[in-house]
């Protein structure tokens, strides 16, 4: 399967820039997707194929990256994106998700 | 608005089985296919499987092939995950999911949570 690599947590300030990064262990396309998680909720999707904005979501967050390593970055950060962000690749089977990145606004 | 309402929540024995639904509203059932996807604590989010309710295929995650049964019934817009042998590696919320966007999913249900325990 797999493995989506993402490191366990990150903590920045409101107004800030930060990149939450996501490497797999074999190359997904660009069949990447991000999803923030607040706790006792499902998740939601943030942004899917790499780069592409899902509907409602603000211009805030964007993604990038192609092959192996991705990135979802939030600019300027506001304390409501406290929360975990997920990224899944639907290119290989099984698709697969990272085990998360848990942000705290300082 | 498409919304997918699960059944709720589940306390079940060792070595039983549970099924659960997913009713789906505010599109066409038949149109994509649904996935399954377990969270617990230890194990982070993991596809279960999907099936193509147009035509009641389904594919499995190899890790839960005979733990996980997937039906759906086109009548009712309903999709049904039955889980069988039950322990308590399977304690863990499960989510439905419509696949609508190249293997993501922009929908999710509000999930059931599932205790086995005696």
């Amino acid at each position: 399967d797999t493995v989506l690599t993402q490191s366990p947590a990150l903590a920045v300030s409101p107004g800030e820039r930060v990149s939450i990064s996501c490497r797999a262990s074999e190359g997904v396309n660009s069949y990447m997707h991000w999803y923030q998680q607040k706790p006792g909720q499902q998740p939601k999707l943030l942004i899917y194929k790499a780069s592409n904005l899902a509907s409602g979501v603000p211009a805030r967050f964007s993604g990038s990256g192609s092959g192996t390593d991705f990135t979802l970055t939030i600019d300027p950060v506001e304390a409501d994106d406290t929360a975990t962000y997920f990224c899944q690749q639907s290119w290989n089977d099984p698709p697969t998700f990272g085990s998360g990145t848990k942000l705290e606004i300082k | 608005e498409v919304k997918l309402q699960q059944s709720g929540d589940e306390l079940v024995r060792p070595g039983a089985s549970v099924k659960m639904s997913c009713k789906a509203s505010g599109y066409t059932f038949t149109d994509y296919a649904m996935h399954w996807v377990k969270q617990s604590p230890g194990q982070g989010l993991e596809w279960i499987g999907t099936i193509i309710p147009l035509i009641d295929t389904t594919s499995y995650n190899q890790k839960f092939k005979g733990k996980a049964t997937l039906t759906a019934d086109k009548s009712s817009n309903t999709a049904y995950m039955e889980l069988s042998r039950l322990t308590s590696e399977d304690s863990a919320v499960y989510y439905c999911a419509p696949e609508r966007y190249y293997g993501a999913f922009d929908y999710w249900g509000q999930g059931v949570m599932v205790t086995v325990s005696s």
